[in-house]
């Protein structure tokens, strides 16, 4: 069966710092891979997904980026964070239609 | 672009009764979702729904597609404490081309109280 899993759970950052989220998924191999955000425990926006290795599309225009360096590996990083980067980041992926997501990052930048 | 109206937003009801959810969408989908996801956790899959006019049960949950193919709702029958949480529909785009392939549009969600 699939898992995808998340890490790390929580992270408290400063504004200016950065920021490196993973993600990766087990028993499936090239899976569609998504990033999103939930602020305020509604609504998810899409942020970035991708469909293979070194494939990235951006969603929406912001201060954060994606890269898949591996068939099952998904990070999203920023360089220097901002207060409006706070949020619950999810990490998805799928096959198809269905998209499966992860346990989620609780990100509070400060 | 897409667009989905989900209501209610929310929902506070008695342990025991039934709930009633739907999506509505300017334009079709070819695949309708339903998730639910609890506090401080990831979204999980409910239901899925791939034809129009579709009806699918899993346990107490209750989920259609609707014929024009550009709604869907969901029902929870005789609920419990557990049912609480945020409940997400979501619509996938016919491929046209593979630009949208895998790519979900998602109501706002519905936030379910129960009161045992």
């Amino acid at each position: 069966s699939q898992t995808i899993h998340q890490w790390p759970a929580t992270l408290v950052q400063p504004v200016g710092s950065p920021l490196s989220l993973e993600c990766t998924v087990e028993g499936t191999s090239n899976p569609n891979l998504y990033w999103y955000r939930q602020a305020a425990g509604r609504g998810l926006q899409l942020l970035f997904y991708s469909v293979g290795i070194g494939q990235i599309s951006s969603e929406v225009p912001q201060n954060l980026s994606a890269s898949r360096p591996q068939d099952r590996q998904f990070i999203l990083s920023s360089k220097k964070l901002l207060l409006s980067d706070s949020g619950f980041y999810l990490c998805a992926w799928s096959r198809g239609a269905e998209q499966y997501f992860g346990p989620g990052t609780r990100l509070t930048v400060t | 672009g897409q667009q989905l109206n989900q209501s209610p937003q929310s929902m506070f009801i008695q342990e025991g009764e039934d709930v009633s959810m739907n999506c509505t969408s300017s334009s079709i989908f070819n695949t309708w979702l339903w998730y639910k996801q609890d506090p401080g956790e990831g979204p999980v899959l409910l239901i899925a729904l791939y034809k129009a006019g579709e009806l699918t049960s899993n346990g107490r949950l209750t989920a259609q597609f609707g014929i024009t193919r550009k709604d869907s709702f969901l029902n929870i029958s005789a609920s419990i404490p557990s049912d609480v949480g945020i409940y997400f529909c979501a619509g996938h785009l016919p491929n046209a081309g593979g630009t949208s392939y895998g790519k979900l549009t998602f109501g706002q969600g519905t936030i379910l109280t129960v009161h045992p």
